[in-house]
């Protein structure tokens, strides 16, 4: 088994432009998460999805969308992307919300 | 006053040593709580879940204050592969959300 599954592992963009990460898991997960990582800032939630059909705001989600794909996907959308979400960011899922949490390697994503 | 605070270190501590940190949370009605470890540019990854009673598991403990709202972390006879960051994460009652902790980070020195 995979686990999480995340691509890109690295993304340059220029301010402007759009991009999706990708998430995949294979362990019939109901709650998938994505979250950024800031150096002194700690993984703060951007959107999560409790279960397949339903998706919600978590901390920081200004500036992005999510899709729940399917039971294993779950995107994260940039549409316009800004300097200010040059980070890490993770990919997670768990059995249910209050569950312990799986990520995925990470996406270092730069934007210029 | 931020929802989970940990103290961010770096905490260095000779091999065969004993450290502990601490994570203070401030809604009382939080539910679940777990310890998590991530290496330098990598994942978090699961340590152990925090259970009322204390929990151990080989060289470490995981106790739960509910009163003082704080969960502490024990390492007991610290080896070099221990370095790493330690993060909390505190789950609320009732209301789906997660918090992590900044982060405690170990240095174990030879």
């Amino acid at each position: 088994n995979a686990g999480v599954t995340q691509t890109p592992k690295f993304q340059v963009l220029k301010t402007g432009q759009s991009m999706t990460l990708q998430c995949a898991q294979d362990m019939n997960h109901n709650s998938m998460y994505w979250y950024r990582q800031d150096p002194g800032m700690g993984l703060r939630l951007i959107y999560y999805s409790a279960s397949e059909g339903t998706t919600d705001k978590g901390e920081v989600p200004n500036g992005y969308n999510v899709s729940r794909l399917n039971k294993r996907e779950f995107s994260l959308r940039l549409e316009s992307a800004a300097p200010s979400q040059t980070s890490v960011y993770f990919c997670a899922s768990s059995e249910q919300v209050n569950q312990p949490q799986h990520f995925g390697d990470g996406t270092r994503l730069s934007i210029l | 006053r931020k929802e989970v605070e940990q103290d961010p270190g770096p905490f260095n501590v000779p091999e065969g040593a004993t450290v502990a940190f601490n994570c203070t949370y401030s809604n009382s009605a939080s539910q679940s709580f777990f310890w998590y470890r991530q290496d330098c540019r990598k994942e978090p990854k699961l340590l152990m879940s925090v259970y009322s009673s204390g929990n151990e598991d080989g060289r470490f403990t995981a106790q739960l204050n509910r009163a003082s709202q704080y969960i502490s972390l024990l390492i007991r006879d610290s080896k070099l592969s221990d370095s790493a960051t330690y993060l909390c994460v505190v789950n609320e009652k009732g209301y789906q959300k997660v918090t992590f902790g900044i982060g405690t980070k170990l240095q174990v020195i030879p």
